[in-house]
C-alpha cells in the first residue's frame, strides 16, 4: 500500500532533550516536505526536499533540522525542543507536481 | 497566490450530493484550484485540482466556473466519513526553482447527517 509513514505519532518530551521524527514513503516520490499545524494558524512548512541531498527552509524553519540522505527518508530534528513546538507535525511526499502531497498520519508532540 | 473563500461548515444528508463552494475571484490565468480534506487531526488528503476544465476522479468531481472566479467540489454520494474540513487552495505552477508549501486556509467544515 502505497503511504506515508511517521514515527512515533505521539511523543512526549522535554525542553532541550534532542528529538528526531521520522519520515517515510514507499513511493518514490522525490519531493518530501514538514509542515506544522496550531490551532488558529493552519499548516505551515518547516522544510522541505526537492531530491536526496536538497533541501530548503520553508516558512518557520527556526529551531528545526532535516536530512535527505535517502529517497524515501526524511526525518524532522529538533535539536534542543522547547514548548513553543508543542505542535502536530505532518510529512508529506508528492512526484510531479509538487502541490499534490501525500500526507502521513502526523506526530503530537508535546514539549513540557 | 489568490486568496479563497469557503463558508465556515456545512451540513449535507448521507447519499446526497454534497457540494462546496469556493470562491477566487482575484485568480490568475495561471492558477490552478486544488482541494484537500483533512479528517480530525489525520493528515490532509489530496482530492483533485483542475486549471480550467471540469476534473472527475474516483473520490470527486470539480466545476470550475467559466471566468475561473469560483469553483465547486462535488461528493456526489456523501457518507459519514466524508465528514472533514475542506479546503480549497489556488496556486500557481510549479516553476522548479523550488516548491514552497500549500497554504491552508480555513477551509469548510462538511458535517454528514445520517
Amino acid at each position: 500500500e502505497a503511504q506515508v509513514t511517521q514515527n512515533p505519532r505521539y511523543l512526549i518530551t522535554v525542553t532541550g532533550k534532542k528529538l528526531t521524527v521520522t519520515c517515510s514513503q514507499n513511493m518514490n516520490h522525490e519531493y518530501m516536505s514538514w509542515y506544522r499545524q496550531d490551532p488558529g494558524l493552519g499548516l505551515r512548512q518547516i522544510y522541505y526536499s526537492m531530491n536526496v541531498e536538497v533541501t530548503d527552509k520553508g516558512d518557520v524553519p527556526e529551531g528545526y533540522k532535516v536530512s535527505r540522505k535517502e529517497k524515501r527518508n526524511f526525518p524532522l530534528i529538533l535539536e534542543s525542543p522547547s514548548p513553543n513546538q508543542t505542535s502536530l507535525y505532518f510529512c508529506a511526499s508528492g512526484q510531479g507536481d509538487p502541490y499534490e502531497q501525500y500526507f502521513g498520519p502526523g506526530t503530537r508532540l508535546t514539549v513540557t | 497566490d489568490a486568496k479563497t473563500t469557503q463558508p465556515t461548515s456545512m451540513d449535507c444528508a448521507e447519499g446526497r450530493a454534497a457540494n462546496l463552494p469556493c470562491n477566487h475571484s482575484t485568480i490568475s490565468g495561471n492558477e490552478y484550484v486544488y482541494w484537500y480534506r483533512q479528517i480530525h487531526s489525520q493528515g490532509p488528503q489530496y482530492i483533485i485540482h483542475g486549471l480550467k476544465n471540469n476534473e472527475t476522479n474516483e473520490m470527486a468531481s470539480l466545476i470550475i466556473t467559466e471566468d475561473r472566479k469560483s469553483s465547486t467540489l462535488i461528493l456526489p454520494h456523501a457518507t459519514l466519513r466524508d465528514t472533514a474540513v475542506y479546503y480549497c487552495i489556488v496556486r500557481g505552477p510549479y516553476s522548479g526553482g523550488g516548491a514552497d508549501g500549500l497554504t491552508f486556509g480555513k477551509g469548510t467544515h462538511l458535517i454528514i447527517q445520517p
